[in-house]
């Protein structure tokens, strides 16, 4: 009974595809987010979505697009995708933005050749 | 510009020892301290955190304790079991809703080996 659950887990792909990740969680929570962990191992924040609104948009390409049908869904969609993009992306989810307390997915490991 | 860092890339304790993972921080303003526990191929989960207002916080074999003048936190495991063996990244809030709604600092982890 997975509480933050993401599509694939794993994912190849060449340079200049357009690649989706899906996420979806059962917590009921309200805020849902997107991080990527570099080869460095650092987690970073990149977009945040309290009920399907959009409150933390970090510094990331346009080319990365978030959306949120519902406030149980958070998509990553990536155009034209770079060797750069290789991380492993972690979809998360907190029962209210001021919620400290985040649960995370398993992970979407991206692989760019 | 990392505003929690992790020196020590990992630490290797025996079964039954007390593991010590540290964490030391930049950002005056952060208010709140967590520590996740994450397993190869799985995601991050919560372990144990600290409000500001308090210097000690424990929930079973799991103590934080938390030195403001500092800026430094540490972790501590007392009995180590195997199952602990994992790598543990520590994070950290403020409370400056304005800019950085929900928005947690992580260092880079520190694996954690615990040996029979």
């Amino acid at each position: 009974d997975t509480a933050v659950s993401q599509t694939p887990k794993y994912l190849v792909t060449q340079m200049g595809n357009d690649k989706s990740i899906k996420c979806e969680q059962n917590l009921g929570h309200d805020t849902m987010y997107w991080y990527k962990q570099d080869s460095k191992k650092f987690l970073k924040i990149m977009f945040s979505y309290n009920n399907k609104e959009l409150i933390i948009n970090e510094t990331v390409p346009n080319r990365f697009s978030p959306k949120s049908p519902d406030k149980a869904h958070l998509n990553l969609h990536i155009n034209s995708l770079e060797l750069g993009d290789s991380a492993v992306y972690f979809c998360a989810s907190s029962q209210g933005y001021d919620s400290y307390e985040q649960y995370f997915g398993p992970g979407t490991r991206l692989t760019v050749t | 510009d990392q505003q929690v860092k992790q020196n020590s890339p990992s630490l290797s304790v025996q079964e039954g020892r007390i593991s010590i993972l540290n964490c030391d921080y930049t950002n005056s303003m952060f208010d709140y301290f967590l520590w996740y526990k994450k397993y190869p191929a799985e995601g991050p989960t919560f372990l144990i955190s600290i409000s500001s207002i308090k210097d000690k916080n424990e929930d079973g074999r799991f103590t934080v304790f938390l030195n403001k003048s500092a800026k430094h936190l540490s972790l501590h495991i007392v009995p180590s079991q195997p199952g602990d063996s994992a790598v543990y990244f520590c994070a950290a809030s403020s409370p400056d809703r304005g800019s950085t709604l929900g928005r947690l600092y992580f260092g880079r982890g520190t694996q954690l080996t615990v040996w029979p």
